[in-house]
């Protein structure tokens, strides 16, 4: 069965520190891959996505992702994390299938340290 | 820039109550799709609906039912709430394509307390 895995629930990093945000997804083939953010007291925002090509991707907000196919893994990355990032982030997967089903992690929410 | 609106940000209900979710997008969109978020247990689907009167059970479809008139707006109906229906309810959207390669646009979310 497919599922997507965010191992930390919480994480807390200074601001202006680097920042990474894991996710590992199960899937029998190359899924599409997606980060969305949610501010507090609002919907999900995307951040970026992943469908084929170049395994690095960049999105919004200096938000990049790489997807590494060997370890099912297409985690987040920051160079300089700010304080209006702090947030909850979910890391989706969409299937080539059809069904418009797509699974979400549990999420990871962020705390920034001034 | 899409835009998906959510009728009510917070509801207050009581046990037994029939309660009605409204959601309108904007952008043309052929799929809607309504999920329930819980702390700890991140977005589960309840039900998606491709077209015009058309709809899929989700994850967790027991409970709800939805409505789909009109292509812009999506109904989520509680027949009976019950206090295990307390959550955060977030519609989306999303146009058609190969598979789920479209991401998915959200509303702002509806924080239903059931008491």
């Amino acid at each position: 069965a497919q599922s997507v895995t965010q191992p930390d629930i919480h994480i807390t990093v200074s601001e202006g520190a680097s920042l990474e945000l894991r996710c590992n997804y199960s899937y029998g083939a190359t899924p599409y891959l997606f980060w969305y953010v949610q501010s507090p007291g609002q919907g999900l925002q995307l951040l970026l996505k992943y469908f084929s090509g170049d395994t690095l991707v960049q999105g919004i907000k200096g938000f990049e992702a790489e997807f590494k196919r060997s370890q099912s893994s297409f985690n987040l990355r920051k160079p300089s994390v700010h304080w209006s990032d702090a947030a909850e982030y979910f890391c989706a997967v969409g299937t080539p299938s059809g069904t418009y089903k797509y699974i979400f992690g549990t999420g990871t929410r962020l705390k920034v340290l001034a | 820039d899409v835009k998906v609106t959510q009728s009510s940000r917070y509801l207050v209900k009581r046990t037994g109550e029939k309660v009605f979710l409204e959601c309108v997008q904007d952008m043309d969109h052929e799929n809607m799709f309504w999920y329930r978020q819980d702390p700890g247990l991140g977005l589960r689907l309840i039900y998606f609906s491709y077209d015009v009167k058309m709809k899929e059970k989700g994850d967790i479809p027991e409970g709800y039912s939805v409505s789909r008139e009109k292509k812009e707006r999506f109904s989520l109906i509680l027949e009976s709430a019950s206090t295990n229906q307390t959550s955060m309810y977030l519609c989306a959207s999303s146009s058609s394509g190969a598979g789920d390669n479209s991401p998915l646009h959200f509303g702002n979310g509806t924080r239903l307390t059931v008491t």
